[in-house]
């Protein structure tokens, strides 16, 4: 069974970097793409982008560059950072893979809030 | 970016009642096209893949259809479980992109 932990910090301001961490447990590491995704407070869902296990990656225009993802095989371990966060950075964030068909989200972490306020 | 809208926002239904949620993309997507319920403080789960294929452990009182363009999901008889917020989410490019959200409440 394929578990995904994530965790990191919850409280930033302005102008400071996210960095969030998502630990794979249970099945395969190699052979999918890990994906972020994030959810405003009362709002939609919101792709970031996804990783696979040899760095290759796929992320939302939209984001403007701000975001790197990092990816360490022996840890089985995944990692965002968005750099000069705002508020409308504030949303909950979640890892997740995809299933047996790419594309779909089937395995999703807790998800962590991040608010950004000075 | 393919822009997913889906109606309505918001339904109120009762236990037992049919509902039908649809999901328009603004090009085609053939049949890339997933559909997911998330509960308040939970993560989104996903129901259907492929615009049909359910999910193994779903009930099957939920089914999806459609392809390019408009999309439908209908679940047959509301469960009080059933009561929920419901996405569509788009698999043909990226950005991968999802719809606003679509709230089911109890009438």
């Amino acid at each position: 069974q394929v578990q995904l932990q994530q965790w990191g910090a919850g409280l930033l301001k302005p102008s400071e970097t996210l960095s969030l961490t998502c630990a794979v447990h249970g099945g395969s590491f190699s052979g999918y793409y890990w994906t972020w995704i994030r959810q405003p407070p009362g709002k939609g869902l919101e792709w970031i982008g996804e990783i696979n296990h040899s760095g290759s990656t796929n992320d939302n225009p939209s984001l403007k560059s701000r975001v790197t993802m990092s990816i360490d095989p022996s840890t089985n371990q995944f990692s965002l950072r968005l750099r000069s966060v705002t508020a409308a950075d504030t949303a909950v964030y979640y890892c997740a893979r995809h299933g047996n068909s790419y594309g779909y989200f089937q395995y999703w972490g807790q998800g962590n809030l991040v608010t950004v306020s000075s | 970016d393919i822009q997913m809208t889906q109606s309505p926002s918001s339904v109120s239904a009762s236990v037992g009642d049919r509902v039908t949620i649809t999901c328009r993309a603004s090009q085609g997507i053939s049949s890339w096209l997933a559909w997911y319920q998330q509960k308040p403080g939970k993560a989104p789960k996903l129901l259907i893949s492929g615009a049909s294929s359910l999910q193994s452990g779903v009930p099957s009182r939920f089914s999806g259809s459609g392809s390019g363009t408009d999309f439908t999901l209908t679940i047959s008889s509301l469960q009080p479980e059933d009561f929920a917020t419901y996405y569509c989410q788009q698999a043909n490019s990226f950005p991968r992109t999802f719809g606003q959200g679509t709230k089911v409440e109890i009438k």
